[in-house]
């Protein structure tokens, strides 16, 4: 299996402040089409998951501008540019490469 | 838009067999193009895969899992299915079902773009 890891596993953030979020795979994510199979999820409080970011760069609908992915092979990054008080949640990184398909452990933001 | 609704009993005893459904609207499981999945979250812990299906029938799953699990699809009525077999209290969870993408890249995407809100299955002794 691939194994995903995250770096904070929690991140104190202020308000209108920037955040950003790490996420590293065991193994390359790079698809064959030349796309990074990896996704960005938050999980608000008491909500299910919701897609952020999908094939490492990509916002899903809706999603604000001030979210953005990065990265490529093994090393993604999650970055908000302004945080907002709805941005406070549980942070995962998923990959759809190969299956099973793994999540990692989590980020859990909030405020300072 | 599409909705899915997870239903079933929220107790479940050991031994037996935790079955879910899994309702999508505003869509049709017998869509091609996309997969539908189960996911199950422990309490206070993360997110694990379990499985997924294909409108065709085609399935997947974890090896974690494997040999107690099976999901199915009855595109007549716009539902999946979760079946969880021999079930131990380890099986306590939150139980999510999903639906992807579809192609967004020349190939499918595995985004879980649609998600139910989630149904907690306890499993008791």
């Amino acid at each position: 299996d691939i194994v995903m890891t995250q770096s904070p596993l929690s991140l104190p953030v202020t308000p209108g402040e920037p955040a950003s979020i790490s996420c590293r795979s065991s193994q390359s994510l790079l698809h064959s089409n030349g796309y990074n199979y990896l996704d960005w999820y938050l999980q608000k409080p008491g909500q299910s998951p919701q897609l952020l970011i999908y094939v490492g760069s990509y916002r899903a609908s809706g999603v604000p501008d001030r979210f953005s992915g990065s990265g490529s092979g093994t090393d993604f990054t999650l970055q908000i540019s302004r945080v907002e008080a709805e941005d406070v949640g549980v942070y995962y990184c998923m990959q759809g490469l190969q299956t099973p398909f793994t999540f990692g452990p989590g980020t859990k933001v909030d405020f300072k | 838009q599409v909705r899915l609704q997870e239903s079933g009993p929220g107790l479940v005893k050991a031994s037996q067999t935790l079955s879910l459904t899994c309702t999508v609207s505003g869509g049709s499981s017998s869509s091609g193009g996309y997969y539908w999945y189960w996911i199950r979250q422990h309490p206070g812990k993360g997110l694990e895969w379990i499985g997924y299906i294909y409108y065709s029938g085609t399935t997947h799953y974890n090896p974690s899992l494997k040999s107690r699990v099976t999901i199915s699809v009855d595109t007549s009525k716009n539902q999946f299915f979760l079946n969880l077999y021999s079930v131990t209290a380890a099986d306590t969870a939150v139980y999510y079902c999903a639906r992807d993408l579809g192609y967004c890249t020349g190939s499918n995407c595995y985004s879980l773009v649609y998600w139910g809100r989630g149904i907690l299955v306890t499993v008791s002794s």
